[in-house]
């Protein structure tokens, strides 16, 4: 099975940086993806990594370390609409289906 | 993008019976489903795994006599809940990974389906 972690909750300033980290123990990686959910709602793609490195898009980046298992979503400009909990997922050649497991999320909380 | 809807978005059901849950995907064949759970404030639970024209595969500690799946179609997988109590109250979500898309490591997730049992 997977391991991963991410911190239970986080608040932050409008028009601020965040970064939430996610680390991760898998046997078979096959990447790593970032969700966003707002309450009462499904969660919506926001990211996916799969080689080592940075991926911007946006006011959103996330970067993967396969080698620490280790990734972060850094949100720049921070809006109020950013609160909302944030989900990190990974893909493991082991399991059927491209099943992806998720952590526990991050709950994010804007302040003005 | 890809779209997936689920129906009913909210159903409120009495203890002992059985609600019916849809997952289509619109505008894409999906050979595979997922059916996930959500307790408030917590994350996301597979329950099950959905494949088209075989049996669902079910994780640990999920009653697969209980949560019964079909996946009759590459567009329809369907979740009932048996025999429901108050503890099966959940947010239910189903995604489906396309098979046509060039985007084929994305699951595209539905809108879910707030089950109330009372």
């Amino acid at each position: 099975g997977q391991n991963i972690d991410q911190p239970t909750e986080m608040t932050a300033t409008e028009g601020a940086i965040v970064q939430i980290n996610c680390t991760y123990q898998t046997s078979g990686f096959n990447g790593l993806f970032w969700y966003q959910q707002h309450a009462g709602e499904a969660p919506t793609f926001l990211s996916y990594n799969v080689l080592d490195g940075l991926e911007e898009k946006g006011r959103f980046s996330s970067f993967l370390s396969r080698s620490k298992g280790y990734s972060y979503l850094l949100l720049k400009e921070l809006q109020m609409k950013d609160s909302a909990s944030y989900l990190c997922a990974v893909r493991d050649t082991n399991n059927a289906g491209n099943m992806l497991t998720f952590g526990g999320g991050t709950r994010l909380m804007v302040k003005p | 993008g890809a779209v997936v809807s689920q129906h009913p978005s909210r159903v409120i059901c009495k203890s002992g019976t059985s609600v019916k849950i849809e997952c289509r995907s619109l505008d894409f064949q999906a050979t595979t489903m997922f059916w996930y759970r959500q307790f408030p404030k917590q994350s996301l639970m597979l329950m099950a795994t959905s494949n088209e024209g075989s049996k669902a595969t079910y994780e640990q500690g999920v009653e697969k006599d209980k949560f019964l799946i079909n996946h009759a179609s590459l567009t329809l997988s369907t979740l009932t809940v048996t025999s429901a109590h108050p503890e099966d109250s959940s947010f239910y979500i189903c995604s489906a990974l396309s098979t046509t898309s060039g985007v084929s490591y994305e699951q595209y997730f539905g809108p879910g389906t707030r089950l109330t049992v009372t």
